[in-house]
């Protein structure tokens, strides 16, 4: 079966220090990988999406990055962390085109102080 | 390009009443249609989907969406609401064509006892 692991569930981190949230999936190949941001009291904002190695789509301009060295391996940076970064943010995989049902992991819960 | 609209950001029923969350979307070709839903601190699960067939989606625990063309909407119902539906609900719609999912705002459900 297929799982998905995102890590650190909780992080507290001071203005202008750096960001790495990592995703990975299990039990599937060649997913389309995506990260979400959920601020407090908003809905889910896409933040990049990815459909093989390498292949990055950003979807809101920011001081965030992702990447994806691995096929089933997601990973979301920031060179310096603003305050405006805090939020849940999301990992979640999928196959094929749109009609397929996306599958979320836990979430982080980032808090830029 | 897609979106979705979700009215009411709360809503409160009573254990055992009616549950009704609308979603209306946009999207320039036929689309497919999601509800997810959230507990607290935890990742989005799919409730239901629509994709192509019947209009009448039913889903987990109880839930189920129409689709109706003519009114761009995919509402959410359930007949009677029980304790452990309180979450937040997302829409959300996807394009035949694309990778991206894109979410409603959410609505959040408390149920009285």
């Amino acid at each position: 079966s297929q799982t998905i692991h995102q890590w650190p569930a909780t992080l507290v981190q001071p203005v202008g220090s750096p960001l790495s949230l990592e995703c990975t999936v299990e039990g599937t190949s060649n997913p389309n990988l995506y990260w979400y941001r959920q601020a407090a009291g908003r809905g889910l904002q896409l933040l990049f999406y990815s459909v093989g190695i390498g292949q990055i789509s950003s979807e809101v301009p920011q001081n965030l990055s992702a990447s994806r060295p691995q096929d089933r391996q997601f990973i979301l940076s920031s060179k310096k962390l603003l305050l405006s970064d805090s939020g849940f943010y999301l990992c979640a995989w999928s196959v094929g085109l749109g009609d397929t049902e996306a599958f979320f992991g836990q979430g982080t819960r980032l808090t830029v102080v | 390009a897609q979106s979705v609209t979700q009215l009411g950001s709360h809503v409160s029923v009573s254990e055992g009443a009616l549950v009704l969350l609308r979603c209306n979307y946009s999207s320039s070709v036929p689309p497919y249609l999601f509800w997810y839903v959230q507990y607290p601190n935890q990742g989005l699960q799919l409730l239901l989907k629509y994709t192509t067939g019947a209009t009448l989606v039913k889903g987990i625990n109880g839930f189920e969406a129409e689709f109706k063309k003519s009114e761009t909407s995919f509402h959410l119902t359930k007949p009677s609401a029980h304790m452990s539906d309180a979450a937040e609900y997302f829409c959300a719609v996807s394009d035949q064509d694309d990778y991206k999912l894109s979410f409603g705002a959410g609505t959040t459900v408390t149920v009285r006892a």
